[in-house]
């Protein structure tokens, strides 16, 4: 399978605890996206990537989350002090360059803090 | 959505025809998308357009038209597994990010 991936699919977490999530583009992708989404809504984005660079953070990203490209391939993405508000889908998205207009989805890791 | 207006919910009918229809407002925009979602599952491609017009695919076409900032997606044939959430957006910024409506939940009935 030559597809995004990504790691765990589901996570259920106590409120206060620390997860991570990682991601695995499509090879030679060097363009990396986080999305979220929750219930009812379209995903919205979080932070981009391109190679190892962290081009630009959404406003939704507070200081509590963090990510990660360390070597312009897999990417992780962390949420300390996890809030029940943060439970949502996390999604992971790849694209090949700047000139290619689709953005590969992965299948997203399904967060649960309670 | 940040300013992308689309129904929250249609229904249609196996074999019929549904136009479901799309409005934004941005100053940056580069492209607009059409994603398929199925309940539990990843966001799917289906379309793109940058110019106006019709862009057609098989069962799936999607219009549009940049000066009154209007999309729409028309799906042919439909058929029961067309039941899904139907995102639209548009690409735009230095880092091509998606920028999502709502979406507009499908049921196709028999």
């Amino acid at each position: 399978d030559t597809g995004v991936s990504q790691d765990p699919r589901h996570k259920i977490t106590k409120r206060g605890q620390n997860v991570t999530f990682r991601c695995d583009p499509i090879s030679e992708h060097n363009r990396l996206y986080w999305y979220r989404q929750t219930l009812g809504q379209g995903p919205e984005f979080l932070t981009y990537f391109q190679n190892e660079a962290q081009l630009e953070k959404s406003r939704l990203l507070s200081d509590r989350f963090s990510a990660e490209r360390p070597k312009g391939s897999f990417s992780t993405l962390e949420i300390q002090r996890t809030e029940q508000g943060d439970s949502a889908m996390y999604l992971c998205a790849s694209s090949p360059s700047w000139e290619s207009y689709e953005q590969y989805f992965g299948p997203g890791t399904r967060l649960t803090v309670t | 959505g940040q300013n992308i207006d689309q129904p929250t919910e249609m229904t249609a009918t196996e074999g019929a025809i549904v136009q479901i229809n799309c409005t934004y407002q941005t100053s940056g925009f580069n492209g607009l998308f059409w994603y398929q979602q199925h309940a539990g599952e990843a966001p799917t491609f289906l379309s793109y357009n940058v110019l106006d017009g019709l862009e057609e695919k098989g069962r799936f076409s999607s219009f549009l038209s940049r000066s009154k900032g209007y999309s729409y997606l028309l799906l042919k044939e439909l058929q029961m597994k067309d039941s899904a959430s139907y995102l639209c957006g548009w690409r735009g910024g230095a880092t091509n990010k998606l920028i999502f409506g709502t979406g507009t939940l499908l049921a196709v009935q028999p």
